[in-house]
């Protein structure tokens, strides 16, 4: 069964550092998605993805945040410069229509940890 | 925006019982209303759903119900099993932006 991949599965890195987030989606999917999880808390959307650009994006997307398909496969979700309250756990998922008419699937997560 | 309230956030059960999550909604707009499972360490799996033009979908003992008047719906869990135990989100697809629930943490004692 196709499933929606990401590396790495925990980032550790220090306050004002760059971060990029790798996402493998399911082949034939054409809408992508980044989410957020702080620990204990519900998910939270940032950002959607479609046809190389974004769709939608929510209040917590701001310009620290950029995503990009550099090729055919990958899709990353960049933050520039890491601030303490970014620790959270990030998850990619997609959806082969639009954001409302059909299933995500999500990944397992990368868990960034910024120090 | 789009305002997801989910009841309760701990749900604890005997092995064997139903389990019953409720969330209600404030879009009038929202039409697609996904559950998610999601098993420590690992991200939100997609166990049913169900579309503002049905009122219940069945899926062996994982049940949904909407009631788009009063703007709720429900996951009904039958026969609960001790590998049920995670936390379960609701989620309102209005606006093309999700918004999740707060989720239920359930637990199911053997």
């Amino acid at each position: 069964e196709p499933e929606v991949t990401q590396t790495p599965s925990h980032q550790v890195t220090q306050m004002g550092q760059e971060v990029i987030l790798r996402c493998v989606p399911i082949s034939n999917h054409l809408y992508f998605y980044w989410y957020r999880q702080i620990l204990g808390q519900k998910v939270e959307f940032l950002v959607s993805f479609y046809n190389n650009e974004i769709s939608e994006k929510s209040e917590i997307f701001d310009d620290q945040f950029s995503v990009e398909r550099p090729d055919g496969s990958n899709f990353t979700l960049k933050i520039r410069s890491t601030k303490l309250e970014d620790s959270a756990m990030y998850f990619c998922a997609s959806s082969q229509y639009r954001e409302d008419a059909d299933t995500q699937y999500f990944g397992p997560g990368t868990r960034l940890t910024v120090l | 925006g789009e305002n997801v309230e989910q009841h309760p956030s701990t749900l604890s059960v005997q092995e064997g019982d139903s389990a019953v999550i409720k969330c209600t909604y404030s879009d009038s707009a929202s039409n697609y209303f996904p559950w998610y499972k999601q098993e420590l360490g690992k991200g939100p799996q997609l166990i049913i759903d169900i579309r503002s033009n049905v009122g219940e979908k069945k899926d062996q003992r994982i049940a949904v119900t909407l009631n788009k008047t009063a703007k709720h719906f429900s996951l009904h869990i039958t026969e609960t099993q001790p590998e049920d135990s995670a936390v379960y989100f609701c989620a309102s697809g209005g606006s093309y932006i999700p918004t999740f629930g707060r989720g239920t943490s359930l637990i199911v004692h053997p």
